[in-house]
């Protein structure tokens, strides 16, 4: 059982570039997030979907878009990347419409914008 | 947007001390709150989910209690080891919303 694998593992953009950040669930999980981890800031919220074929944003959209057209998969973009966006990035899912029960995260995304 | 904190910051404890730490956040629609060990280089692991006040949950040497009412919980460790040491969050989820995350608190644990 592979739980979220999230891809790649680094990246380097410069300003303007996009890119796609990967992530895939293989737990059947409804609820699949984005997160950004900056420094003193704890995760916060960039785009969360609660089934295939919906997405809503998050506290930090800005940037970024996102789509769910399988239950597995839930991809981030950068249209056109800038320095602000040099995070790391975390994708998380979680059991159908349960928020009581535990998020499970992929490895990270470390993404420096140059 | 909803305000989580976490306190302290950070901190360093000697081997075989315990320590706790206190995550804090709005007590109105509460639905739960989790606890996550976050080691470096790695992605956060899920340590409790807590959703009752009064709530109280043990794993090994860490415990965690909830009090939904004021609006805090406590992770506790005792008698810390150095394999303890990492980033602690808290992540609070009110009813139809989404988890909100604290800051975390960073320990280490000096052998």
């Amino acid at each position: 059982n592979a739980g979220v694998t999230q891809t790649p593992k680094f990246q380097v953009l410069k300003t303007g570039q996009s890119m796609t950040l990967q992530c895939a669930q293989d737990m059947n999980h409804e609820y699949m997030s984005w997160y950004r981890q900056d420094p003193g800031m704890g995760l916060r919220l960039i785009h969360y979907s609660v089934g295939a074929g919906i997405t809503d944003q998050g506290e930090v959209p800005n940037g970024y878009n996102v789509s769910r057209s399988t239950t597995e998969d839930f991809p981030l973009r950068l249209l056109s990347a800038a320095p602000s966006q040099t995070s790391v990035y975390f994708c998380a899912s979680s059991l159908p419409g349960r928020l009581n029960t535990e998020a499970f995260f992929g490895q990270g995304t470390r993404l420096t914008v140059v | 947007i909803l305000n989580v904190e976490q306190s302290p910051q950070s901190l360093h404890v000697q081997e075989g001390d315990s320590t706790n730490f206190t995550c804090s956040f709005p007590s109105s629609n509460f639905y739960a709150l989790h606890w996550y060990r976050w080691e470096t280089a790695k992605s956060p692991e899920a340590l409790f989910v807590m959703t009752l006040n009064g709530d109280e949950k043990k794993k090994g040497r860490i415990s965690a209690t909830l009090n939904t009412k004021e609006g805090y919980s406590y992770l506790y460790i005792k008698g810390s080891q150095p394999e303890d040491s990492a980033t602690y969050l808290c992540a609070f989820i009110r009813h139809g919303q989404n988890f909100v995350f604290g800051p975390g608190t960073r320990l280490s644990v000096l052998p």
